[in-house]
């Protein structure tokens, strides 16, 4: 267990809605990632932290923003939700309590319909 | 990153090995192969890597060809619980590099 959480585990909201999703770490990485799955799209990548208060973004990064105040934590804020960001999210850090600094290890997920 | 290619899916009776091919024929000299998988519904869980070298852990091993262009997962005695998209990654183990996932093989074990 790479002690990753990400919360809310589900969420439904209305389109037009802002959304924070929260990713929280226990392994003091200084990298975090969120990720976007969708069918026949794999993974793709968010935005991403190198640092607190370091951000840069992803390939698919329109719609989204981001913040790390602290280490542990790494937000993904939807300013106004819509349809197409209807996703299951995935937050991912660098490295592991079991593994290399070069692994990623992914979070559960969390499932958001946007109506 | 180089781009990879595998089967969209593949059965395999329980208690036998499971083999997943993959083939990276652009590879680079410092780019590793990453093996993930996913169990439904669940995030992506780290299953092995290597560069030139085979590597086997608890979990499975890792076939590299001499050439570098493709590459096998090996599960030894696959289980139901193995039931899983597999996820064959290239890229430089460097910190902060993006994985790139592709749609991966699906891989259904059969009782």
């Amino acid at each position: 267990d790479a002690g990753i959480t990400q919360s809310p585990r589900h969420k439904v909201t209305e389109t037009g809605t802002p959304v924070t999703l929260r990713c929280h770490q226990t392994e003091n990485h200084r990298y975090m990632y969120w990720y976007r799955q969708d069918p026949g799209h794999g993974l793709r990548l968010i935005h991403y932290s190198y640092g607190v208060k370091d951000t840069d973004k992803g390939e698919v990064s329109d719609g989204y923003s981001v913040s790390r105040s602290k280490t542990e934590d790494f937000l993904l804020t939807l300013e106004s939700a819509t349809s197409s960001q209807t996703s299951v999210y995935f937050c991912a850090i660098q490295g592991g309590s079991t593994g290399t600094q070069e692994t990623q290890y992914f979070g559960p997920g969390t499932r958001l319909l946007v109506l | 990153d180089a781009k990879t290619t595998q089967p969209p899916s593949m059965d395999c009776a329980e208690g036998r090995a499971a083999n997943l091919p993959c083939n990276h024929s652009t590879i680079s000299g410092n780019e590793y192969v990453y093996w993930y998988r996913q169990i439904h519904s669940q995030g992506p869980q780290y299953i092995i890597h290597g560069l030139k070298n085979n590597e086997t852990n608890e979990m499975a091993s890792l076939i590299i060809t001499e050439d570098r262009k493709s590459s096998t997962l090996i599960l030894p005695h696959a289980t139901l619980r193995d039931t899983a998209v597999y996820y064959c990654i290239v890229r430089v183990a460097q910190t902060g590099n993006q994985f790139y996932f592709g749609t991966g093989t699906s891989l259904t074990v059969i009782p």
